[in-house]
């Protein structure tokens, strides 16, 4: 099973509006924290925002918040106030609990965002 | 602060050839990573150093690629021979470490864009 699905292949927004992008994860840990980066046509992977499994509150950074619903286990990104400098391709990753010792980042297949003046 | 330095950008080589990549983490992070990112997939974990020593690297094809990173700062991760689907995006990351920490932070580098003909 996918440890992290994006259904969204492809988003559009308008400008100055709010979009919301999706992220689903599966993990049998109870630690574990949710990443969102952004990757625009440079090549370049942008830390976004972090959301741990035990935060209580929902992360935020600025324009961008991450809707965490642990029941559901989904963690989406929410953008406020879309800017052209947004559109790029936008990665939800997890990084699951101590026991193996390596804290490497599972990384969905990405949604790219457009957004429209 | 200096983010984390890769070269080359860009890389074409022909299938069999030899090819190598060149990281330099950001000042005074312990742990290093080298993702392949292959288009239109998220990245995907090939190695990760904690210092000088190897903490993963259970999806590094060792038929043909390897790693190093001497002395605990810069890494260099090889391909020989190359095969076409190896035509990649060759990220590399760091973080503060140790490893072991859900909530850390990874800083990518801009990455290496290899093309196998």
């Amino acid at each position: 099973a996918q440890k992290i699905t994006q259904t969204q292949p492809g988003m559009f927004v308008q400008e100055k509006e709010a979009v919301t992008l999706d992220c689903t994860y599966d993990t049998s840990d109870q630690s574990y924290g949710l990443f969102w980066y952004k990757q625009p046509s440079s090549g370049e992977m942008i830390f976004l925002i972090y959301q741990g499994s035990y935060d209580e509150q929902n992360a935020t950074e600025g324009r961008y918040s991450l809707n965490f619903q642990k029941a559901r286990k989904s963690a989406n990104l929410v953008i406020s106030a879309s800017q052209l400098g947004d559109s790029a391709m936008y990665f939800c990753a997890m990084r699951e609990g101590l026991q193996t010792g390596a804290n490497n980042l599972f990384f969905g297949t990405g949604t790219r965002l457009t957004v429209i003046p | 602060e200096a983010g984390v330095a890769q070269s080359p950008r860009y890389k074409i080589i022909e299938k069999r050839q030899s090819v190598a990549f060149w990281c330099n983490p950001i000042s005074g992070h312990a742990t290093l990573y080298w993702y392949q990112q292959i288009l239109g997939q998220g990245p995907k974990l090939l190695i990760q150093f904690q210092n000088n020593g190897v903490v993963d690297d259970s999806q590094l094809p060792k038929d043909r690629f390897s790693a190093e990173r001497l002395k605990g700062v810069d890494s260099t991760l090889k391909i020989q021979p190359a095969k076409l689907e190896d035509s990649a995006v060759y990220l590399c990351a760091s973080s503060l470490g140790p490893a072991g920490g859900v909530g850390e932070t990874q800083y990518f580098g801009p990455g290496t864009r290899l093309l196998v003909l």
